[in-house]
């Protein structure tokens, strides 16, 4: 069965860190791109980041670039989010999904659907 | 960046057809994904790459996309397909990023 399971969440002051992890089983987990998506209480979905299966290409939203880094253990199917200088925006349940397929042609870079999601994990930035 | 606009809410007889819209600049020129989540449960993909259902999704959620506006259809509304639903898109033209819409709640009455 193809499975996702994030780790890591919790309280944490603003200005602090944090590291989540999502662990995959069921299917060649080098094989696919990854991504982190948030959702913040009672809000919409909001993507935060992706990673290559290789993990040699990484892709940030604008709203977490240079505060977060994505990265990738293919030899332990885990991928990982480490939140550095968190703020109460933050707060959210940060999901873990798997990109159907990514592929490069001309230059241009494709990252397709989202066909497998983790259950979540919540994060809380608050003093 | 891009912007994704759907609308709040979209209410339902069960039976009838609900039809939710994504709008987005030339939207037509990219691939639409759509997704359902549940109160309290992540979401789960219902259509792919503008009209492509997963396994295990049924026929009557089915998706088109043209112009500025992408459209997910759900014939047929039961009970259960009372969700949120949000559309998605890859956007490579000024950088790489995912875009999410603004969320529908579908009300079944």
């Amino acid at each position: 069965e193809v499975q996702l399971l994030e780790s890591g969440g919790g309280l944490v002051q603003p200005g602090g860190s944090l590291r989540l992890s999502c662990a995959a089983s069921g299917f060649t987990f080098s094989s696919y791109a990854m991504s982190w998506v948030r959702q913040a209480p009672g809000k919409g979905l909001e993507w935060v980041s992706a990673i290559s299966g290789s993990g040699g290409s990484t892709y940030y939203a604008d709203s977490v670039k240079g505060r977060f880094t994505i990265s990738r253990d293919n030899s332990k199917n885990t991928l990982y989010l480490q939140m550095n200088s968190l703020r109460a925006e933050d707060t959210a349940v940060y999901y873990c999904a798997k990109v159907r397929y990514m592929i490069t042609f001309g230059g241009v870079i494709r990252l397709d659907a989202f066909d497998i999601w983790g259950q979540g994990t919540m994060v809380t930035v608050s003093s | 960046s891009y912007v994704l606009t759907q609308p709040p809410s979209v209410s339902v007889a069960p039976g009838q057809t609900a039809r939710i819209t994504c709008g987005g600049n030339n939207i037509g020129s990219k691939s639409v994904h759509w997704y359902q989540q549940k109160p309290g449960q992540a979401p789960v993909l219902v259509v792919y790459d503008d009209s492509d259902r997963p396994s295990g999704i049924p026929e009557r959620f089915s998706g088109s996309n043209s112009g500025n506006t992408a459209t997910l259809t759900i014939s047929r509304v039961e009970a259960g397909d009372e969700a949120d639903y949000y559309c998605q898109v890859w956007d490579s033209s000024s950088d790489h990023y995912y875009v999410f819409g603004t969320g529908t709640k579908v009300t079944v009455l």
